[in-house]
């Protein structure tokens, strides 16, 4: 079955990028499946911050949409997250996530998350 | 703050019914898109409990049921277990933010 798992720095300066990769196993990112970026603060809810398609297109939170870029890399089955002029309100345990079918569509599965701290 | 309204915790005894309600709005539940849950326990990810309203994947006991009607969505939890203690997240997309919307969760304490 499908598995994700998240990479990349735990620890990025303030005002610096966050840069993170979630590779795909037991199956191909070129599908009808869209994926997904979200987020939960310490102690804090859970937030959506975009999806990518196979092709490349995208959808992003708005509220995150000026400092966020994703990309995908169909020849390693890998998809990433760029998030730009990050402070200590960016830090968070990033979750890389399948979005079956459709952008309306579950969260399923999840990769096991990658906390991330912004601090100099 | 989260675009889905969800009570921060309910607590129930052993063996008992519990049910999280999730509040939406014209441009996301109301609208007729689909609400689906999440359980988290303490340190992991999340995992999907109900998906399209109503439907358990394989593995969910059926102890787990969910509904939706009009702009709200509930999860009810029968013959409430220790292992059922974690967090509780409904999802949904708003078609207003073009995106996927959570609620704030729900802790659920069994007593």
């Amino acid at each position: 079955q499908v598995q994700l798992q998240e990479s990349g720095p735990g620890l990025v300066k303030p005002s610096g990028t966050l840069s993170l990769t979630c590779t795909v196993s037991g199956g191909s990112i070129i599908s009808s499946d869209w994926w997904g970026w979200i987020r939960q603060p310490p102690g804090k809810a859970l937030e959506w911050i975009g999806y990518i398609y196979f092709s490349g297109s995208t959808s992003y939170n708005p509220s995150l949409k000026s400092r966020v870029t994703m990309s995908v890399d169909t020849s390693k089955n890998q998809f990433s997250l760029n998030l730009s002029s990050v402070t200590a309100l960016d830090t968070a345990v990033y979750y890389c996530a399948r979005n079956p079918s459709g952008r309306a569509n579950w969260f399923d599965p999840w990769g096991q998350g990658t906390l991330v701290t912004v601090s100099s | 703050q989260s675009v889905l309204t969800q009570a921060p915790s309910v607590s129930g005894a052993p063996g008992q019914r519990v049910t999280i309600s999730c509040a939406g709005t014209s441009s996301n539940i109301g609208a007729g898109y689909a609400v689906h849950w999440y359980q988290q326990l303490p340190g992991t990810a999340p995992r999907l409990l109900i998906y399209a309203n109503s439907n358990r994947p394989s593995g969910v006991p059926d102890r787990f049921s969910g509904s939706k009607s009009g702009t709200s969505a509930s999860l009810a939890i029968t013959g409430l277990q220790a292992e059922d203690e974690a967090d509780y997240y409904c999802q949904s997309y708003d078609g207003s933010l073009s995106g996927s919307v959570f609620g704030g969760g729900t802790k659920l304490t069994v007593l």
